[in-house]
């Protein structure tokens, strides 16, 4: 595709429950982002990848939250037992690399409201 | 903590009026420096960035100013339109770091 995508748009479960959010990146883009946007809030940084690995798991908030990206390609985002403080818009993005000046492309998000 | 925020939350303008928005960040090591605009229920997308080394960067109808000094940054938007109506981002890197710190956005509404 064009862009990058995530699916799906809208997720709505309940506390307790196990989501996995998609994301497919830019082809050839080597370097993916995982970023999570609360209500009026900024984005905050997740978790990166460069090829299929991840160097930098830091934004992490707990260890219910885990990340893989098989093939340098598509990955996934994982929440595990979700809490309604984990309700917030899930964003990805891809870059070429992952150097200063490689753009950041975003997708549109998946919401994820937890009841 | 190390961050980069906005001065104002909101910003409401007149249809052809120039537009300003201003970001203030903490760490003097950032030298990269983004703007984003994200319409509802789209990602952010990239509007124009600039490296520490600049003062000014230009582009279409858009402007970056950057003031190390006083460690501030404003994107400058000439003769806003309707379609600019957006949450407006800055965020910053730092050296080969590739990871965004984002501030907190300002609303724009252009009103007709």
């Amino acid at each position: 595709g064009a862009g990058v995508s995530q699916s799906p748009s809208n997720k709505v479960t309940e506390k307790g429950k196990d989501v996995e959010l998609r994301c497919d990146p830019i082809s050839g883009h080597t370097a993916l982002y995982w970023y999570r946007q609360s209500l009026g809030q900024g984005l905050e940084f997740l978790i990166y990848f460069q090829g299929n690995s991840a160097p930098d798991k830091s934004g992490l908030p707990s260890d219910r939250f885990s990340a893989e990206r098989t093939g340098g390609s598509v990955s996934t985002l994982t929440i595990q037992r979700t809490q309604q403080e984990d309700s917030a818009v899930y964003l990805c993005a891809s870059s070429l690399g992952g150097g200063l000046a490689n753009e950041q492309f975003f997708g549109p998000g998946t919401r994820l409201t937890v009841l | 903590g190390e961050s980069v925020g906005l001065h104002l939350p909101t910003l409401s303008v007149q249809e052809g009026d120039n537009s300003i928005i201003n970001c203030a960040y903490s760490n003097s090591a950032s030298d990269y420096f983004i703007w984003y605009k994200q319409e509802s229920g789209k990602g952010p997308q990239f509007i124009i960035d600039i490296r520490s080394n600049m003062d000014k960067r230009q582009g279409q109808r858009v402007t970056v100013l950057l003031n190390k000094t006083v460690k501030h940054l404003s994107l400058q938007i000439a003769a806003t339109q309707p379609g600019d109506s957006a949450v407006y981002f800055c965020a910053e890197r730092r050296g080969s770091n590739y990871k965004l710190t984002f501030g907190k956005g300002t609303l724009l509404t252009v009103n007709p």
